[in-house]
């Protein structure tokens, strides 16, 4: 399974954008990249997910680098509900595979 | 995207004996997965659950100590055997359902939050 790659925590005020990086260098050319992300006492939820282009949805946006190797998920807007921790994945074009989590990003809100 | 009602929600068991979590979803799929998430630490698969064959196993997890059925394309159920209090996790469960163009979306239940004393 290609590894992500990303900050054990990151920290933000309320009503401020917020970018989380993911570091994805062995992706192939068939990976998909998928974030979700898991409230406090949930289990996860899917954010979004991209293969070359940019994406975007009504929670986020996905930026993809030019060569694949890295992307940023984009909240335009924090609010306190948006404190999660956050998963970037990858999973192969292939069909339905399994999802292998990493360690992720816990990102706090202030207030 | 599927719904998926897992139960029970949380339990309390002692230890050496076993309990069966279960997992249901409105709708039917071919993948089936059960994870594990320990206290403070990220999510690892136990297995993967296809209708009609034998779950796949991850590295470091067995069947004697967690057999799952899946008798049809709509349910599950994981079962933590002969428990120890090593075994305290939230045990969740997760569907990959068709989604645009040629990716797969993950729908995951809301655990099961497991405390062996």
């Amino acid at each position: 399974d290609a590894k992500t790659t990303q900050p054990n925590s990151m920290e933000s005020n309320e009503e401020e954008p917020v970018h989380l990086p993911c570091n994805h260098s062995t992706i192939s050319g068939t990976d998909y990249i998928h974030w979700y992300r898991q409230l406090p006492s949930q289990g996860p939820e899917y954010v979004i997910h991209g293969l070359t282009s940019n994406v975007n949805n009504r929670m986020a946006s996905l930026a993809i680098a030019e060569d694949r190797k890295s992307s940023t998920l984009i909240l335009h807007r924090a609010t306190l509900r948006d404190a999660a921790v956050y998963y970037c994945i990858l999973s192969t074009i292939q069909g339905a595979q399994k999802l292998v989590f990493g360690q992720g990003t816990r990102l706090t809100i202030n207030p | 995207s599927a719904v998926i009602s897992q139960k029970p929600s949380r339990d309390i068991c002692q230890r050496g004996t076993s309990l069966t979590i279960q997992c249901q979803v409105d709708s039917q799929v071919t993948m089936m997965f059960w994870y594990r998430q320990q206290p403070g630490q990220s999510l690892t698969l136990i297995a993967t659950a296809n209708q009609g064959s034998e779950a796949t196993y991850e590295s470091g997890f067995v069947i004697d100590k967690f057999p799952i059925s899946r008798p049809n394309l709509t349910f599950s159920t994981l079962t933590v055997s002969n428990m120890s209090p090593e075994d305290s996790s939230i045990y969740l469960c997760s569907v990959a359902v068709p989604g645009a163009g040629r990716t797969y979306g993950y729908t995951f239940g809301s655990g099961t939050r497991l405390t062996v004393v």
